[in-house]
């Protein structure tokens, strides 16, 4: 089993629409779940940490995280074509590494 | 101000070579990664350090080594470079589980 899994996409939503992003983790004492964006070519950026069971909420962006299912979710409403990326879940498990999916990539149809 | 910088961005070599790659950061974050990305986009961390103190080291070939001068630089340099070595390094920075930030990466092409 993969550390951290992700679904690899490639993911097309219409613009407008919602974008809903999964990841597990295999890590049960895991706790801090991170969200970055990667456009092509350039280095990942954060846009979303989640530490705490429950919904976290920044703009159009909306992280999930259920500890006792292993897993974060990202969710992007009213999705732009600019949200067009890859995005890559990360976990910081017990020993300090922080790991990452394999990315699902977005795109976003105008 | 670049919270973490690399350099270089772009880095071509002949097979059999070594190479140096630089980060720097200036955020006084505690730990510093070294990670590489494949074609697949897959992020696979290679080194991890704490203070100056190698905390993670994966699967990595010992052509491989990372070295830290002080908390704020980590370096990787790479011995006998084969075509499998190329990849985008990232560095990145972090605190206590805090977010990492990373450099602009680092292209590596062996030919």
């Amino acid at each position: 089993q993969k550390e951290v899994e992700q679904n690899s996409g490639p993911l097309s939503v219409p613009e407008g629409a919602i974008a809903s992003l999964n990841c597990t983790y295999s890590d049960r004492g895991s706790q801090s779940f991170f969200w970055y964006r990667q456009y092509s070519g350039k280095s990942p950026e954060l846009i979303m940490s989640i530490y705490s069971n429950g919904d976290k909420e920044d703009g159009r962006f909306t992280a999930q995280l259920n500890k006792a299912s292993q897993y974060v979710s990202l969710l992007i409403r009213d999705s732009q074509p600019s949200d067009s990326a890859t995005y890559l879940c990360a976990v910081m498990n017990q020993g300090g590494k922080l790991i990452f999916g394999q990315g699902t990539e977005l795109s976003v149809k105008p | 101000d670049t919270a973490v910088s690399q350099t270089p961005k772009y880095l071509v070599t002949q097979m059999g070579n070594d190479k140096s790659i630089k980060c720097e950061q200036n955020l006084g974050h505690d730990t510093m990664y070294w990670y590489k990305q494949d074609s697949k986009k897959f992020l696979k961390i290679m080194f991890s350090y704490n203070n100056k103190e190698l905390i993670i080291n994966e699967t990595v070939p010992n052509r491989f080594s990372p070295k830290s001068p002080d908390k704020a630089h980590l370096n990787l340099h790479i011995n006998s470079l084969e075509l499998g070595d190329s990849a985008v390094y990232f560095c990145a920075s972090s605190q206590e589980g805090i977010q990492a930030f990373f450099g602009q990466g680092t292209r590596l092409t062996v030919v």
